[in-house]
């Protein structure tokens, strides 16, 4: 099993900074990592895939990087509508999501 | 615009068995991969299972043996029954469509199973 890492567990932010948002897998899992963005009550959403393509409909100001073992997904600058939680998720092997890191307005 | 809408959830003793369902539009279940991940209240994600447009079906540990996966073409619609509910099942489960690699691009809303005396 690929264990996924998440960090800052939560990480406050003002509106228009830029977030880091951090993930570690237990392995290698080469390019094979997407990241969802989550909000109270609703399903999650596709933002990044194969580490660093961003899914349809999702803005620039989201970017993925990394492979490995280490990732990182940036917010450029933080509007209103991206306060959630993240999740990242390995597809190397038998797909496994990390603990998530919840975005909270400073 | 594809449409994802599970029902079926609800309350169940420990030992019960429950069908979840999910209605598929602007997609064909029977061409693409579909699966079902769940969310135990409060906390994070787990991917429960997959079919394949081949019917090859997969299943997390956790529930081998125990969930099938399954699908009415004729109704467009991925099923999910679940044997031997246990409390560590609680959650909501969510339907979705399988994209690039093992990425869920479209997701229902969800449905709350609920597993306790």
């Amino acid at each position: 099993e690929i264990v996924m890492t998440q960090s800052p567990a939560s990480l406050s932010v003002s509106p228009g900074e830029k977030a880091t948002l951090s993930c570690r897998a237990s392995q290698s899992v080469s390019s094979n990592l997407a990241w969802y963005q989550q909000k109270p009550g609703q399903a999650p959403r596709l933002l990044i895939y194969i580490a660093s393509t961003r899914a349809t409909g999702i803005p620039a100001r989201f970017s993925g990087s990394g492979s490995g073992t280490e990732f990182t997904l940036t917010i450029s600058s933080l509007q209103s509508e991206d306060f959630a939680t993240y999740y990242c998720q390995q597809y190397m092997r038998w797909p496994s999501f990390g603990g998530g890191t919840k975005v909270e307005i400073k | 615009e594809v449409r994802l809408v599970e029902s079926g959830g609800g309350l169940i003793q420990p030992g019960g068995s429950l069908r979840l369902s999910c209605a598929a539009s602007g997609l064909s279940v029977s061409s693409t991969y579909m699966s079902w991940v769940r969310q135990a209240p409060g906390k994070g994600l787990e991917w429960v299972c997959i079919i394949y447009n081949d019917g090859r079906t997969y299943y997390a540990d956790s529930v081998r043996g125990r969930f099938t996966i399954s699908r009415d073409n004729s109704r467009n619609t991925l099923y999910l029954q679940m044997n031997g509910l246990r409390v560590d099942d609680t959650a909501v489960y969510y339907c979705g469509r399988v994209g690039h690699g093992y990425t869920i691009d479209s997701w229902g809303q969800g449905t709350r199973v609920t597993v306790s005396s």
